[in-house]
């Protein structure tokens, strides 16, 4: 049921960016793009999400193309700490919609 | 502050035997989810309370599993009986929802539950 397609893994060297596309070609006006990760036998945690504009925190990035129909999340410096499941998740604006989880991307990164 | 926090962390039953998980959200959040990975599948959504109400119990998957939020504080989920496919890692998670407002859903670190 999900609605993103993400690439099934990907590698990135310690201390580079790594970064990691997402699609939602029918992402819809009022949903917005979350990013969780899940670390290996814990629960998933949130990492940042946004509407249109791109956003930064202290984790990352998120880079939203202008059609919306695919984004990026781009963490600048990797570190081993990084290696996870990362999902990218497309939700319905306010209130009670809930999130679902496709297969996500699992990021390795290596010394 | 406390995060959400989920008991036990691990537990092991028999088949027909029930289980009762407990998870205690943040301090302060209105909405309770209830999410489980069985294995070599996705984390799929169960249940999402408001408060003590259920807002969305489209994912239970049968009448086997209760969830309740006595309250609106911390919230159980009860199987039973127990069957073999209930194995699997039962996360929770909460957030405080402001209106048209996102925040995000802070997670547990599960309870991973074996039937054998």
């Amino acid at each position: 049921d999900a609605k993103t397609t993400q690439p099934p893994s990907m590698d990135c060297a310690e201390g580079r960016a790594a970064n990691l596309p997402c699609n939602h070609s029918t992402i819809s006006g009022n949903e917005y793009v979350y990013w969780y990760r899940q670390i290996h036998s814990q629960g998933p945690q949130y990492i940042i999400h946004g509407l249109k504009n791109n956003e930064t925190n202290e984790m990352a990035s998120l880079i939203i193309t202008e059609d919306r129909k695919s984004s990026t999340l781009i963490l600048p410096h990797a570190t081993l700490r990084d290696t996870a499941v990362y999902y990218c998740i497309v939700r319905v604006g306010g209130g009670y919609s809930t999130l679902t989880f496709g297969k996500g991307t699992m990021l390795l990164v290596s010394p | 502050e406390a995060g959400v926090t989920q008991f036990p962390s691990h537990s092991v039953i028999e088949k027909g035997q029930t289980v009762t998980l407990r998870c205690d959200p943040i301090s302060g959040h209105d909405n309770l989810y209830w999410y489980r990975r069985v294995m070599g599948k996705e984390i799929k959504f169960l249940l999402h309370f408001v408060k003590e109400s259920k807002q969305d119990e489209s994912g239970m998957p049968n009448n086997r599993f209760l969830a309740e939020r006595t309250g609106g504080t911390y919230s159980t989920l009860k199987v039973q009986p127990a069957e073999l496919e209930d194995s699997g890692v039962y996360f929770c998670a909460s957030s405080q929802d402001f209106g048209t407002m996102n925040t995000e859903a802070f997670f547990g670190q599960g309870t991973r539950l074996t039937v054998v």
